[in-house]
């Protein structure tokens, strides 16, 4: 089985930094993915990392440390437009699936 | 850019009837999956399906669930008798070719609440 753990909200200013941590313990590991998913919305893609290390893409990177089963998502220059909950998932060697944690509720205050 | 779309958006059903939500995935898409979320909790896997047939699926996924590809665009879920734990909203997600680096890409949801 999968267990992902997030914290469940974060609070920061507009044009802030914030990073969101995932720890992950799971059966096999074949990468791991961050979505946004606004209230009453699609949740949606915004960054996968399969091998150790920092992937960036515009305002958001994402890092990974397999050895340690853990990652974080980093937002930079926060807009209020940011204020979503930000979801980790992680996909099994053997399956095709995603198991999500529960998402992190980011806030941003003008 | 192409996306995932699912009809209704919203579904009302009395207890113990059937649903069926529509999902039709990205055209050019093979592997396609049910997710649901039930309000205030986390997204939860239910089944995916690749070459007419259901790869893998959950605990959720018991008899009372089926996914069928009825036509070339066309994915659905039905739920044959529906209970009041079923309220949840589905997402509908597809992938190319469900190779390890893509991005499960959703649809905008079906919220179903059962009476």
């Amino acid at each position: 089985g999968q267990n992902i753990d997030q914290p469940t909200e974060m609070t920061a200013t507009e044009g802030a930094i914030v990073q969101i941590n995932c720890t992950y313990q799971t059966s096999g590991f074949n990468g791991l993915f961050w979505y946004q998913q606004h209230a009453g919305e699609a949740p949606t893609f915004l960054s996968y990392n399969v091998l150790d290390g920092l992937e960036e893409k515009g305002r958001f990177s994402s890092f990974l440390s397999r050895s340690k089963g853990y990652s974080y998502l980093l937002l930079k220059e926060l807009q209020m437009k940011d204020s979503a909950s930000y979801l980790c998932a992680v996909r099994d060697r053997a399956d095709y699936k995603l198991s999500f944690g529960a998402g992190t509720t980011v806030t941003v205050r003008a | 850019e192409p996306e995932v779309t699912q009809t209704p958006s919203h579904q009302v059903t009395q207890m113990g009837q059937e649903v069926i939500l529509r999902c039709v995935p990205i055209s050019n898409h093979l592997y396609f999956y049910w997710y649901r979320q039930i309000l205030g909790q986390k997204v939860e896997f239910l089944v995916s399906f690749y070459n007419n047939e259901i790869s893998e699926k959950s605990e959720i996924f018991d008899d009372q669930f089926s996914v069928e590809r009825p036509d070339g665009s066309n994915f659905t879920l039905k739920i044959r008798s529906t209970k009041l734990e079923d309220s949840a909203m589905y997402f509908c997600a597809s992938s190319p070719t469900g190779g390890s680096g893509e991005p499960q890409h959703f649809g905008d949801g079906t919220r179903l609440s059962i009476l």
